[in-house]
């Protein structure tokens, strides 16, 4: 298995619901990644997890929550969104190469938060 | 904050011209420079990188520079095709207490036929 994978591929949710982002790979890679990509923008950066530890929360909301339970799973719990988090959720995951932070993406979520 | 600043926003190009793409960093502990390709709909594509001890690059019909003194580094894509059209993405990635890559703000090239 040469890629990552993210599912649902599309969500839609009320400002009330819980819902969770879910991101696998099967690489052997030790390092993973939750961006944010609104329209015609970059990615940006939310949160790093090395070797199964948070390493950067990039002052992200609290009604993110990230989760790595183990070293091919990472998962992305939603709760309280608001219609401004309406964008492309994307995880990417990198190997453990020492210095260099070779990053592979998964195929997105698009979530719709009304 | 870290930044990365990419130009031109918008590149137009005829089929078999070539195009260029730059982009200047501000963090000196930046030690990798990957670019992505990203096609409308689609996840961001790996298409080349270059490392900080490295001066060119080159794959095929693409080429990275890096000038680490100038804090630049290009994109040179040759003889151009349409399917180059998408929006491409510099980037910068340091190592310090974690990895942390920072995107240009992208560079949408049309490709005409």
């Amino acid at each position: 298995d040469t890629e990552v994978t993210q599912t649902p591929k599309h969500l839609v949710m009320g400002m009330t619901n819980k819902k969770s982002l879910k991101c696998e790979q099967h690489m052997g890679h030790r390092a993973m990644y939750w961006y944010k990509q609104k329209a015609k923008k970059p990615p940006e950066l939310m949160f790093v997890y090395s070797y199964e530890k948070l390493s950067i929360n990039e002052s992200v909301p609290s009604r993110f929550s990230p989760e790595c339970p183990n070293s091919s799973l990472l998962n992305l719990h939603l709760h309280a969104l608001q219609p401004e988090d309406s964008a492309l959720y994307l995880c990417a995951s990198s190997p453990p190469s020492g210095s260099y932070n070779e990053q592979f993406f998964g195929p997105g979520t698009r979530l719709t938060v009304l | 904050g870290e930044n990365v600043e990419q130009h031109p926003s918008t590149l137009s190009v005829q089929e078999g011209d070539s195009a260029v793409i730059k982009c200047t960093y501000s963090d000196s502990a930046s030690n990798y420079f990957p670019w992505y390709k990203q096609e409308l709909g689609k996840r961001p594509q790996l298409i080349i990188d270059i490392r900080s001890n490295v001066g060119e690059k080159k794959d095929q019909r693409i080429a990275v520079t890096l000038n680490k003194t100038a804090k630049h580094f290009s994109l040179h894509i040759t003889e151009t095709q349409p399917e180059d059209s998408a929006v491409y993405f510099c980037a910068a990635s340091t190592n310090t207490g974690g990895f942390k890559t920072i995107f240009g703000a992208g560079t949408r090239l049309f490709v005409k036929a």
